[in-house]
């Protein structure tokens, strides 16, 4: 069974960082692609990031260009997101996903951008 | 970018009604679209692929359809459990691009 745990979210200041983790299991992690979608207080789905199976690519959305860095560690199975300069507007529910397709999701994280 | 224009925003029907709803992509990107359903306080779940594929696990009352720029979700005989919102999204380009969602209220 597919399971992806998102970990590391909190309230931060603006201006600051912080790292989101998601620990994959039930498919063969180093085989497949993933991405971070992330979702405002009462808004509509975003995409933010995709790293490829072995990490080569990456691709980020305009919003996030430079700000953040996906990368992933197939020993551990897990994908971060590392988020610096974080904005208000950056407050949201981060999930992980899988597979071209995003056809499986974790649970999300919250991440709270507030002086 | 590719635009994802979804609709309608809201709709409103009865339990065993057939309902549809459209994404229309700005440009054409042949069959590279997906469809989730979120219900509130949950995260989104997939339930088609490459635009009319049926996501294992998910009921046959849910199919889609379409081709290049103009693509169609339709749940039959709408259940209980679909009220939930509905996202389309395409994954032939990046940036990916989501639909603005579909709020079906029962």
């Amino acid at each position: 069974q597919v399971y992806l745990e998102e970990s590391g979210g909190g309230v931060v200041q603006p201006g600051k960082s912080l790292r989101l983790s998601c620990a994959a299991s039930g498919f063969l992690f180093s085989s497949t692609v993933m991405h971070w979608v992330r979702q405002a207080p009462g808004k509509g789905l975003e995409w933010v990031a995709t790293i490829s199976f072995d990490g080569s690519d990456l691709y980020y959305a305009d919003s996030v260009q430079g700000r953040f860095t996906v990368s992933r560690d197939t020993s551990k199975s897990t994908v971060y997101l590392q988020m610096n300069s974080l904005r208000g507007e950056d407050t949201a529910t981060y999930f992980c996903t899988k597979d071209r397709a995003n056809t499986d999701w974790g649970q999300g994280t919250r991440v709270a951008v507030s002086s | 970018d590719i635009q994802m224009t979804q609709s309608p925003p809201s709709l409103s029907a009865s339990v065993g009604d057939r309902v549809t709803i459209s994404c229309r992509a700005s440009q054409g990107i042949n069959n590279y679209v997906a469809w989730f359903q979120q219900k509130v306080g949950k995260a989104p779940q997939s339930l088609i692929y490459a635009a009319s594929s049926l996501q294992s696990g998910v009921p046959s009352r849910f199919s889609g359809s379409g081709s290049g720029t103009n693509f169609t979700l339709t749940i039959n005989s709408l259940q209980p459990e679909d009220f939930a919102t509905y996202y389309c999204q395409q994954y032939k380009y990046y940036p990916r691009t989501f639909g603005g969602g579909t709020k079906v209220d029962i």
